[in-house]
């Protein structure tokens, strides 16, 4: 079956530093997600592609997020400097649009711990 | 906007049981829903679609779950769980426009009693 590939699985790090979490989108797929879960707020919205182009980043804070597609292979969120807040489980999921042929297909997240 | 609503964060039941799982939304337009299951520290898992047609909408794993379109609901059910199906469920509703971005209510963890 086809995957979406997320790495790294679980990333410690201490606060101030950068961090990199990175995406396999399905090959394809035009429509790639990133999601973070926590338990107090749920699944969060952070930004969303659509053949590379970011259509939608409002979920995320940017004056330390960013998220960008340097390739239709490769996704990336960076966080940078870390906070502890920003404990959370990361996902990416990829897709095409719905009314072509509904496949949004999450990865497995990173698991992210900010000390 | 559209917005979902899972009004119980837990629902315990024991096996064998039936089980519904509720869902409403909100939107000011014609929406696309989902439920999709996240099993322990594993990602998001779609088990069933409502796009058109047929309100009633089967999916895997024995699930399934009905549009009410005047109720603005799409409640999940199953007429006997398994252990296996300790987890927690999302329900998700997208716009049919462009964008489709996909919203995600705050998730109901069903604990299958034995």
């Amino acid at each position: 079956d086809a995957r979406v590939t997320q790495t790294p699985r679980h990333k410690v790090t201490e606060m101030g530093q950068e961090v990199t979490m990175r995406c396999q989108p399905i090959l394809g797929h035009n429509t790639v997600f990133w999601y973070r879960q926590t338990m107090m707020q749920g699944l969060e919205l952070l930004a969303y592609f659509r053949n590379r182009a970011p259509l939608d980043d409002s979920g995320m804070p940017k004056d330390r997020f960013s998220a960008e597609m340097p390739d239709a292979t490769l996704a990336t969120l960076k966080i940078q400097p870390s906070e502890p807040r920003d404990s959370a489980v990361y996902f990416c999921a990829s897709g095409l649009p719905i009314n072509k042929n509904y496949g949004y297909t999450f990865g497995s997240g990173t698991r992210l711990t900010v000390v | 906007a559209q917005s979902v609503t899972q009004l119980d964060s837990q629902v315990p039941v024991f096996e064998e049981a039936p089980v519904e799982l509720r869902c409403n939304y909100s939107s000011s337009v014609s929406v696309y829903l989902f439920w999709y299951v996240q099993y322990p520290n594993q990602g998001l898992q779609l088990l069933l679609k409502y796009l058109s047609g047929s309100t009633l909408v089967k999916g895997i794993n024995g699930f399934e779950a009905e549009f009410n379109k005047s109720q603005t609901s799409f409640h999940l059910r199953k007429p006997s769980v398994h252990i296996s199906d300790t987890a927690e469920y999302f329900c998700a509703v997208s716009d049919l426009g462009g964008y489709q971005k996909v919203t995600f209510g705050t998730g109901t963890k069903l604990q299958v009693i034995p």
